[in-house]
Formats: C-alpha cells, sequence, structure tokens
C-alpha cells in the first residue's frame, strides 16, 4: 500500500497568516492526489483535486501544489471559517489512502 | 444537485452483520463507481472499499473477506454488507462518489459525500 505521510498533525495560526501543510508519499503518485476539508460533526469537502486544482466555488485563498511524492497545501490568508481537519488522499493505487489529517486552529 | 444518503446503522455485537446502504439522487448513479469510507470516534479518514460502474470491486485488507460492496442500480442504492464485526470496526460510514465522468474507469478521488451513518460494535 501506498503510505501518506502528512505534517503537522495540528498547527495553530492567527487569522490572515499563511498555512501550509506538507503530504509525502511513500512512491511516486504522479498529481493523483486530493485535499478535503472536513469540519466537526461534518462529512469531508474536496477542495483540490489533481495536486493543483481547485475545485469550483472554493476561495481561491486555497491552493496545491506538488507532483510525484512531494505535496503542498496552502492557505493564503487564514480565515476562522477554516478551523477544520485537512486531509490528502491518493488514488494512484486501487487501495486508496489518506494522509493522517492536520487540525487547524485559530492562535 | 448530487446527494447521498446513508442508513443502516447502529449497534451491533461483536460478530454480527449489519448492511448499509446510500440512496444517491441527482447523477445518472449506474455511470459512476461509489466508495465507502470510515472514520473511528476521533480518528482519521479510512477508505473501505470501492465498486466500479461495471460492478468491479476492491477492498482494504482490514475488511477483505467479510465486508461486500454492491449496487442496485434499478434503485440508485449503494450497499455494504459487513459481516464478522469487529469492535474495531466502529466508526462513522461514509458513501462518496467517485470523480471523473460517467463511466471513468479509474479509481479516483471522491468528490461528493454522504453526511454518514454511524456503526458501533459492542457487547
Amino acid at each position: 500500500d501506498i503510505q501518506m505521510t502528512q505534517s503537522p498533525s495540528s498547527l495553530s495560526a492567527s487569522v490572515g497568516d499563511r498555512v501550509t501543510i506538507t503530504c509525502q508519499a511513500s512512491q511516486d503518485i504522479s498529481n493523483y492526489l486530493n485535499w478535503y476539508q472536513q469540519k466537526p460533526g461534518k462529512a469531508p469537502k474536496v477542495l483540490i483535486y489533481d495536486a493543483s486544482n481547485l475545485e469550483t466555488g472554493v476561495p481561491s485563498r486555497f491552493s496545491g501544489s506538488g507532483s510525484g511524492t512531494d505535496f503542498t497545501f496552502t492557505i493564503s490568508s487564514l480565515q476562522p471559517e477554516d478551523i477544520a481537519t485537512y486531509y490528502c488522499q491518493q488514488y494512484d493505487s486501487l487501495l486508496l489512502t489518506f494522509g493522517g489529517g492536520t487540525k487547524v486552529e485559530i492562535k | 444537485q448530487v446527494q447521498l444518503v446513508e442508513s443502516g446503522g447502529g449497534v451491533v455485537q461483536p460478530g454480527r452483520s449489519l448492511r448499509l446502504s446510500c440512496a444517491a439522487s441527482g447523477f445518472t448513479f449506474s455511470s459512476y463507481g461509489m466508495h465507502w469510507v470510515r472514520q473511528a470516534p476521533g480518528k482519521g479518514l479510512e477508505w473501505v472499499a470501492f465498486i466500479r460502474y461495471d460492478t468491479n470491486n476492491y477492498y482494504a485488507d482490514t475488511v477483505k473477506g467479510r465486508f461486500t460492496v454492491s449496487r442496485d442500480n434499478s434503485k440508485n442504492t449503494l450497499y455494504l454488507q459487513m459481516n464478522s464485526l469487529r469492535a474495531e470496526d466502529t466508526a462513522v460510514y461514509y458513501c462518496a462518489k467517485n470523480g471523473g465522468g460517467p463511466y471513468y474507469y479509474q479509481i479516483s478521488g471522491l468528490d461528493y459525500w454522504g453526511q454518514g451513518t454511524l456503526v458501533t460494535v459492542s457487547s
């Protein structure tokens, strides 16, 4: 199975800060990676697909980059409504795997 | 708009069985692959199973041989039959739609999710 190592596991930042989350795959997955946002008690929601494409309707402060094994997710200016846990997920393999998640809080 | 509504969760004893359902609407269900994903209390997301539009299916190692994913296109409904349940199967179970267009052959990201149904395995 392809392992997805996501870091940090949690972070605390101020409103307006730039926030960066990384995800590393255990093998080359090309750009077959999504980023999801999950708010407490809710289902996950896709924000970024194919590593860098913004899902329709998602604010432009969210972005993704990378290919191969190393990926980055960025919130350019953290907003109070961005408080959530974020997950990466690879779909290069028939056995999908998620990163461990990053819990984002407001300082 | 796409809607996915899970049902069938509840409390079940270890070793027993349970069947989850996911009613789909807002898209041509028969043309898309579908997934089950679960989340144990306070934990991260774990992919469980995928069934393609042509009914080929794939499972996580943790459930292979115990869980069976199926679909009834006439009812626009996805199922997850869970047998030999264990305490570690306790989780919220989500159904989700495979990304990509209709008749997309590859497994992909998950572009729509249901609200989930809680399964608790306990004596």
